[in-house]
């Protein structure tokens, strides 16, 4: 069973505009993590939002965390081009990351 | 600085064949994982290795065997291949299985069984 899952499953937008991609998780977790994947690609790490958090920035990146509602978002400002790929969301939990099916993000420029 | 380095990237498999994806890391990561993507889908976990000599299983882990003799190396043994086994594969490492350790993986090994 998938810890995560991710809303929309796929995103298109034009350059410039914000991008925002939602999560559910089923069961307690320690941190949550986003990843992004280009096409064909390995999957690199975002940022990680600790249980006790409820708001991280990390550049163009925010990401927020409710655990009453078991649900976290990823916000994109300003999207580029490059920005396209898919977003996944993990949770995890004594260590072990368990990911959700994904956000398909295309910017068109 | 090579990160995780997953040989071979690609592999045609009959079905009953055996085979092993090697994975490999240059960072001194205690945590090691390997993780299976399915077209269109999130990865699920099928074997995971807190240090050396010790492996767990995952969410997905029948026919597949995995050994860590080294902290750098993370072998996933495919027993009897089955069509049901084509899929992308990839490794991940972590500093260790704490709470805020991010996942660093590789580009993956993508296995078709006929």
């Amino acid at each position: 069973s998938q810890q995560g899952e991710e809303d929309p499953q796929a995103l298109s937008i034009q350059e410039g505009e914000n991008a925002t991609m939602n999560c559910s998780y089923k069961t307690s977790i320690n941190n949550l993590q986003w990843y992004r994947q280009n096409s064909g690609r390995g999957l690199v790490h975002l940022i990680l939002i600790r249980s006790n958090e409820r708001e991280k920035h990390s550049g163009r990146l925010r990401v927020t965390l409710d655990t009453s509602k078991k649900s976290s978002s990823l916000l994109i400002t300003a999207s580029r081009a490059a920005d396209t790929a898919s977003y996944f969301c993990a949770g995890t939990n004594a260590g072990k990351s368990t990911f959700g099916d994904g956000t398909t993000l295309t910017v068109k420029p | 600085n090579a990160g995780v380095t997953q040989t071979p990237k690609f592999q045609v498999l009959k079905t009953g064949q055996s085979m092993t994806l090697q994975c490999a890391q240059d960072m001194n990561h205690e945590y090691m994982s390997w993780y299976r993507q399915d077209p269109g889908m999130g990865l699920r976990l099928i074997h995971y290795s807190v240090g050396a000599g010790i492996t767990d299983q995952g969410e997905v882990p029948n026919g597949y065997n995995v050994s860590r003799s080294t902290t750098e190396d993370f072998p996933l043994r495919l027993l009897s291949a089955a069509p049901s086994q084509t899929s992308v594969y990839f490794c991940a490492s972590s500093f260790r299985q704490s709470y805020n350790s991010p996942l660093h993986f590789g580009n993956g090994t993508r296995l078709t069984v006929t």
